[in-house]
């Protein structure tokens, strides 16, 4: 199975504040990672697919970058609502395999 | 708008059974292919299993093969998670999910999620 291991585990920053969290495959996953917010006691959302397309509504703050195992999920001004867990996602391999999650927190 | 209504969770003693249901609307069902997805208490996500739209190819995490099935009625825009032998480790939130892309096409991810239905397996 492919690992997918994420970066940091939680975090805490001031509204305004860029971030940044790192997801790492085991093996080469190509571009195929996408990302998820969870807000708490709500079902995921997709944000990020094939590592960089911004799914329909999701706000521009949002970014993604990567290939190959070393991906990126960024948001250049922490807002409020982003309060969340977010998860990367390889669907690259059999099974599918997420990352264990990174709780952003509001400082 | 589309819409995964879950149900049939319940608890259940280990190694009994549970047919879990997903009612799908606000889309064309049968292009789609749909997933299943559990979160234990407190823990992160994970897969557990994939029909294509026609219902023709299924897919399952490792842990659950043999144990559980995955199908599909188009007729009923429904799809189900029939699950035998549950052990306490299979205790979770049941996610049903719908692909982004049409069935058989990239990129396979998970656009649209249901609210979930709880899974508790204790004796």
């Amino acid at each position: 199975d492919i690992q997918m291991t994420q970066s940091p585990s939680a975090l805490s920053a001031s509204v305004g504040d860029r971030i940044t969290i790192t997801c790492r495959a085991s093996q080469s996953i190509s571009r195929s990672l996408n990302w998820y917010q969870q807000k708490p006691g709500k079902a995921p959302e997709l944000l990020i697919y094939s590592t960089s397309s911004l799914h329909g509504g999701v706000p521009l703050r949002f970014s993604g970058s990567g290939s190959g195992t070393d991906f990126t999920l960024t948001i250049t001004s922490l807002q409020p609502e982003d309060v969340a867990t977010y998860y990367c996602h390889q669907s690259f391999g059999n099974p599918w395999t997420f990352g264990q999650g990174t709780k952003v927190e509001i400082k | 708008e589309v819409r995964l209504v879950e149900s049939g969770g319940d608890l259940v003693q280990p190694g009994g059974s549970l047919r879990l249901s997903c009612a799908a609307s606000g889309f064309t069902f049968t292009n789609y292919a749909m997933a299943w997805v559990r979160q234990a208490p407190g823990k992160g996500l994970e897969w557990v299993s994939s029909v294509t739209g026609t219902g023709g190819s299924t897919f399952y995490t490792d842990s659950v093969k043999g144990r559980f099935t995955i199908f599909r009625d188009n007729s009923r825009n429904t799809v189900y998670l029939h699950m035998n032998s549950l052990r306490a480790e299979d205790t979770a939130l049941y996610y049903c999910a719908k692909y982004l892309a049409v069935s058989g096409t990239s990129p396979y991810c998970l656009e649209s999620w249901g609210q979930g239905t709880l899974v508790a397996v204790s004796s």
